[in-house]
């Protein structure tokens, strides 16, 4: 029962450093997402992806890629980190079959940029 | 541009008070609204509504949609200390794909 897995758990990067955070799902979910949540905020869409090779921007994109070369794993790349990054992110995946909103989160990473 | 409003931003209630959560939008192409409970890590799905005036129940919580006020209320009866926790409503912003709206969340403290 792995589900959504995310790491690191946490993290803590120098201005300029560069990174991956790792996601991974094993229930074969063709939808997957990046999300930040910043203190007494929900959470704002970075990235996310309908299948295999096709990613799109979401409402905060600047300064992170993804790719998707498979349906399991979907990585966060941080260019260039800068303390506005500081933040906690999120992993989601959803099946694609009559598609609601239903999505099911990883544990989170906590990321200090310094 | 669609939006996600939640009041109030926290409350603080006693075990055994009822407590009601209010989520807005105004979103393009509405297919649903879904309500997470965010404790320490991450969101965990409670409900999805999707037709005005049906309401959900699970245990002590219970939500409801009205789709023509674009509104929804999530209660919880008989609050416990493990009810403590952020509540989040969202709704998916486009037509396909899995883009979720949030809303800033309301966070519940329930004391002994």
């Amino acid at each position: 029962n792995a589900g959504v897995t995310q790491t690191p758990k946490f993290q803590v990067l120098k201005t300029g450093q560069s990174m991956t955070l790792q996601c991974a799902q094993d229930m074969n979910h063709e939808y997957m997402s990046w999300y930040r949540q910043d203190p007494g905020m929900g959470l704002r869409l970075i990235h996310y992806s309908v299948g295999a090779g096709i990613t799109d921007q979401g409402e905060v994109p600047n300064g992170y890629n993804v790719s998707r070369s498979t349906t399991e794993d979907f990585p966060l790349r941080l260019l260039s980190a800068a303390p506005s990054q500081t933040s906690v992110y999120f992993c989601a995946s959803s099946p694609p079959r009559e598609y609601k909103g239903e999505a099911f989160f990883g544990q989170g990473t906590r990321l200090t940029v310094v | 541009e669609d939006k996600v409003v939640q009041s109030p931003l926290s409350l603080v209630v006693h075990e055994g008070d009822t407590v009601t959560l209010n989520c807005s939008y105004e979103v393009t192409n509405f297919r649903s609204l879904l309500w997470y409970k965010q404790e320490k890590k991450a969101p965990t799905f409670l409900f999805m509504l999707t037709s005005s005036g049906i309401e959900k129940k699970s245990g002590r919580l219970s939500s409801i949609l009205d789709k023509k006020e674009l509104f929804s209320i999530l209660n919880i009866t008989a609050t416990q200390t493990g009810d403590s926790a952020v509540y989040l409503c969202a709704v998916p912003f486009k037509a396909a794909g899995n883009k979720l709206t949030f809303g800033g969340g309301t966070r519940v403290l329930v004391k002994p």
